[in-house]
This record gives structure tokens, C-alpha cells and sequence, in this order.
């Protein structure tokens, strides 16, 4: 079965700073999903990336898929407290979503 | 509705007593997914409803977790002698087709005591 493996598992930056989370799978991905989860909420959807080498960004949010389509990295630039949780990556396996170990994002003043 | 309901929000159980989580979905969304999320960890997938087609229950951890859905309408996940290491946020998705469009309720804390 399908495993994605996320770094790292914690995270605490100044704001102002760019950080990067990896999400490395154990086979190669068809459609890889980044969620951020806050405290006692669901998952907001962020994006979605299904070809290798495909970049998409949001705002201050850049997540790339690499050519092997393999691992995927998330990438925020000039970090905000509003940055702060929890970051998953899924991927697409067998009509459900699979999801990695997650990043706890801490971002202080 | 508007989002995914879930309830309830909260539940603090004794060991060994039953316990019924209930999710809401979308209107008209086929597709229902459960997941389990334990302290610090991920969320890890325990049952997928797609309209009226079988049940994909591969996720469920033992024979103490069921789950029913009723059309394309509510579910329950039933834990039968809940245990303490049951204790986690459980949380619903639904979508209108397959992966895409993936909607989370806000989950229900379940703490066994």
C-alpha cells in the first residue's frame, strides 16, 4: 500500500521567515493534495498537483510536484502567525485520499 | 446543508461502553469518507461509501468498528467496547465524485476515560 512520509513532523519559525515541508511517497503519485488543519477544525483544502514538475501557488503558498512524480514539497514565503498549524499532504489511492504523517507549523513574533 | 455536520463535537466515554459518531454530508454528494486522527499523528482512513455500491472497509482497525450509510445521506460510525487507545479526533469527508472536492467536517473528539 501507498505511504507518504512527511518533514518535518514540527516546525517553529520567526514570522517573516520562508520554510519548506516534504512529502515523500512510497510509489509515484497520480494526484497529490496539500490540507492545513487548525485546532479543532476539518481540513481546508489548499491545492492540487497532478503532473510531474507542475508549481502552483497561492498567495504566499508555492507546492511543487517533482518529475518522478515522488515527492512533493510546500513551500510559504514571509511566514504569518495566520500560517500556523497543521499541514498534510494526501495523495489519490484508489478513489480515497491517503494522507501523510503531517507538519505542525508554529509561527511566532 | 452547507458544509459537512458532524456530531457530536465532543464525547468523553467509559472503557468498554458503545459509542455512535454521526456525519452529515453535503447534499448530493455519492461519496463518504471516515478517518481517525490520533494525537500528533495523521489521519489514517477507516471506511469509503460511494453511493450504493459496497462499502471499501479495508481501514477499519478491528471487528469493534462498524459503519452504516443510508443512501446518500447520513452515516454513523459505530465503536462497540470502546478502549482507551480508541481516544482520537474522528473525522468525515464527502465529495461529490472520488478524491476531488474532498469537504472535512470539523470531527469528533473522542476521549474513553
Amino acid at each position: 500500500s501507498q505511504e507518504l512520509e512527511q518533514s518535518p513532523q514540527s516546525l517553529i519559525v520567526q514570522e517573516g521567515k520562508n520554510l519548506t515541508i516534504n512529502c515523500t511517497s512510497s510509489k509515484t503519485l497520480y494526484g497529490l493534495y496539500w490540507y492545513k488543519q487548525k485546532y479543532g477544525e476539518g481540513l481546508i483544502f489548499l491545492m492540487m498537483l497532478q503532473k510531474g514538475g507542475e508549481e502552483k501557488s497561492h498567495e504566499k503558498i508555492t507546492a511543487k510536484l517533482d518529475e518522478k512524480k515522488q515527492q512533493s514539497s510546500l513551500h510559504i514565503t514571509a511566514s504569518q502567525p495566520s500560517h500556523a498549524g497543521i499541514y498534510l499532504c494526501g495523495a489519490d489511492d484508489t478513489d480515497k485520499l491517503i494522507f501523510g504523517t503531517g507538519t505542525r507549523l508554529q509561527v511566532f513574533p | 446543508g452547507a458544509g459537512v455536520s458532524q456530531s457530536p463535537s465532543n464525547k468523553v466515554t467509559e472503557k468498554g461502553k458503545d459509542v455512535e459518531l454521526r456525519c452529515d454530508p453535503i447534499s448530493g454528494h455519492t461519496a463518504l469518507y471516515w478517518y481517525r486522527q490520533r494525537l500528533g499523528q495523521g489521519l489514517e482512513f477507516l471506511i469509503y461509501f460511494q453511493g450504493n455500491s459496497a462499502p471499501d472497509k479495508s481501514g477499519l482497525p478491528s471487528d469493534r468498528f462498524s459503519a452504516e450509510r443510508t443512501g446518500e445521506s447520513v452515516s454513523t460510525l459505530t465503536i462497540q467496547r470502546t478502549q482507551q487507545e480508541d481516544s482520537a479526533v474522528y473525522l468525515c469527508a464527502s465529495s461529490l465524485v472520488g478524491v476531488r472536492g474532498y469537504t472535512f467536517g470539523s470531527g469528533t473528539r473522542l476521549t474513553v476515560v
